[in-house]
Parts: C-alpha cells; structure tokens; sequence
C-alpha cells in the first residue's frame, strides 16, 4: 500500500531564513504528488504539484518543490519565509493510472514561523 | 464561482444523535470526497464518488453513510455519534482524472468541526 511520510511534525523558524519540509514516499509505480496548506481554521488550499516533466516544481507564495524519483522524495522549500506562511503543510500522493484520483496524505508538518 | 461549500461550520452532536453533514459544488465536478482530520493524523478518506448514483468506502467509512444524487451534492450522514467521531471534516471535489493536468487538483471546502459528547 502507498504511504507518505512527513518526518517532521512541526519546524520552527525565524522570519526571512529558510525553509525546508521533508516528504517521502512508498510507492513502486509512479505517482503524482502534491502539497496542500492548511491556515488556521481554514480548508486545504493546493500549493504545488508534480504530474510529469520538471522534476522542480514552482508552486504558490514562493515555494518550490523537487521531485527525487531515487530517493521517492518531493520536498517542500522556501528561501525566506514570513509570518504569514505559519500553518499546516500536507503532502498527498495519488497512484498514477488509478481510476478513483484517490489522495493519501502525510501527517502534516505544522511551520511555525517566529519573529 | 462559490468552489465547496459546507454546512454547518460547527456542530455539537449528544452521543447517540444522528446528522447529516452538507456539501455542495458549483464547479461540474464529477468526483467528490469526504475526508476526516483528526490532529497528527492527516487526512483520512471516509467515502468518495465518481459520478451521480456511484458511491464507495475510503479508508475509514464505519459509521457514516453517504448518497449521490446530483452532481453538486454529496451528503455524509453520522448515525448513532459516537464520541469517537470527534473531528474536522472536509468534503472536496475534482474533475476527472483524464481531464488533463486538472483532474488530478482536488479542491477542499472550508470544514465542519463536529464534536460528540
């Protein structure tokens, strides 16, 4: 069965330093792979996503995400982060060729990001 | 363009009470989903559908039950809450999956937090 591993539950940070939330995945087929982010009180909003082709994907807020089919890893970053990128992120997987589109998310790692 | 909507926001159910949880979108999505988000948990898919009249169980379905009637909707329905159903619960939806790089985004509504005592 697929899985996704969010290593970290929460990262503590400083303002303007970077960022970096570790994803990986169980999957011997290939896979489509997301990150979602989850304000405070709020639903899921789709920050970036790898399908096909670059294997770095640019997403929303100026995140960025590479995808490492040797290492079945699709890392989140960021170089200088703000007060307002503080909340949950998600990565997901969806099993390439499955009829049902159906996500299997991480844990989350909660980005706690400090003045 | 409203997206997924949810009714209600918040709800506090009594041990034994049923419910029924709304969902509704706007986008002609064929596919919907019914997660739950318990904390450090993720999310957990509970029902999903591919279409009007075609429903089936996610990871975790015991104690729910959905139904499909239009495209727009797909209620969840809590029978006999038990304290264990205590969660968030998101609805979302999606194109279908041959529809292009897309199909595959599936977009969330704002949650209903449900606690059963």
């Amino acid at each position: 069965a697929q899985s996704v591993t969010q290593l970290d539950s929460q990262v503590p940070v400083f303002e303007e330093a970077p960022v970096e939330l570790r994803c990986n995945y169980s999957s011997s087929v290939s896979v489509y792979l997301f990150w979602y982010v989850q304000y405070p009180n709020q639903g899921l909003q789709l920050l970036l996503k790898y399908l096909s082709g670059s294997t770095l994907v640019k997403g929303i807020n100026g995140f960025e995400a590479e995808f490492n089919k040797s290492q079945t890893s699709f890392h989140l970053r960021k170089p200088s982060v703000h007060i307002s990128d503080t909340a949950e992120y998600f990565c997901a997987v969806i099993v390439y060729g499955g009829a049902t589109n159906k996500l299997i998310f991480g844990t989350g790692t909660l980005l706690a990001v400090q003045p | 363009n409203a997206g997924v909507t949810q009714t209600p926001k918040f709800r506090i159910l009594k041990i034994g009470q049923s419910m029924t949880l709304q969902c509704t979108q706007d986008m002609n999505h064929n596919y919907m989903y019914w997660y739950r988000q318990d904390p450090g948990m993720g999310l957990k898919l509970i029902y999903y559908s591919v279409g009007a009249g075609i429903t089936d169980k996610g990871e975790v379905p015991n104690g729910y039950n959905v139904s499909r009637s239009t495209t727009e909707d797909f209620p969840l329905r809590l029978e006999l809450a038990a304290p264990s159903q205590t969660s968030v619960y998101f609805c979302a939806s999606s194109s279908w999956p041959g529809q292009g790089v897309s199909g595959y985004e599936q977009y969330f509504g704002p949650g209903t937090r449900l606690t059963v005592t």
